[in-house]
């Protein structure tokens, strides 16, 4: 049975860093891409970040570009989301999605169950 | 990036009910389209991918349609388990981008 689970989120100040975690099992980790997105409260969902198998293809959305960054270490069986410079814009559900590709080309057929990251001072 | 619009935003339907969710993207994905539905608390889950292809184990009365820049999900028959949240989704670029989605509620 495949399984995400994220780890890693909290309430932090405006301004500070976090370092958002996603084990994974029930796959070979290494043959698929994997993604980071985030749901603010109330609001729909909004791709924030994604990567290939080998971590040779990285993408990020504007709004978190130079902020965030995304890696993934296959010995671990891990995905992880750095996150600087918070804002309060930032605040959402954050859920560690699998690829159905191994270059980040498809669509999401599983799903962690997120990490909820608050920021505010 | 491209832009996916979704209507209606709000959808108030009977059990029984034939439903019908528009998607339209901003440029052409081709038939690189996904639909997901979430319910309140829990992960998004995928029912159609590649515009109109069932994915496995989702029943039978959804379905998918369009390619280029139109596309509908459609309830043949609603049931009270597909009382949710409905989104649609590009994945014809990296940079995946989301419909803003359509709650289909209880009329």
């Amino acid at each position: 049975e495949v399984q995400l689970v994220e780890s890693g989120g909290g309430l932090v100040q405006p301004g500070r860093s976090l370092r958002l975690s996603c084990a994974a099992s029930g796959f070979t980790f290494d043959d698929y891409a994997m993604h980071w997105v985030r749901q603010a409260p109330g609001k729909g969902l909004e791709w924030v970040s994604g990567i290939s198998w080998n971590s040779g293809s990285i993408g990020y959305a504007d709004s978190v570009k130079g902020r965030f960054t995304i890696s993934r270490d296959n010995a671990k069986i891990s995905l992880y989301l750095q996150m600087n410079s918070l804002r309060a814009e930032d605040t959402a559900l954050y859920y560690c999605a699998k690829d159905i590709t191994s270059s980040p080309g498809g669509y999401f057929d599983y799903w962690g169950q997120g990490t909820l990251v608050t920021v505010s001072s | 990036d491209i832009q996916m619009t979704q209507s209606p935003s709000t959808l108030s339907a009977s059990v029984g009910d034939r439903v019908t969710i528009t998607c339209r993207a901003s440029q052409s994905i081709s038939s690189w389209l996904a639909w997901y539905q979430q319910k309140p608390g829990k992960a998004p889950k995928v029912l159609i991918y590649k515009a109109s292809s069932l994915e496995s184990g989702v029943p039978s009365r959804f379905s998918g349609s369009g390619s280029g820049t139109e596309f509908t999900l459609t309830i043949s028959s609603l049931q009270p388990d597909d009382f949710a949240t409905y989104y649609c989704q590009q994945y014809n670029s990296f940079s995946r981008t989301f419909g803003q989605g359509t709650k289909v509620e209880i009329k």
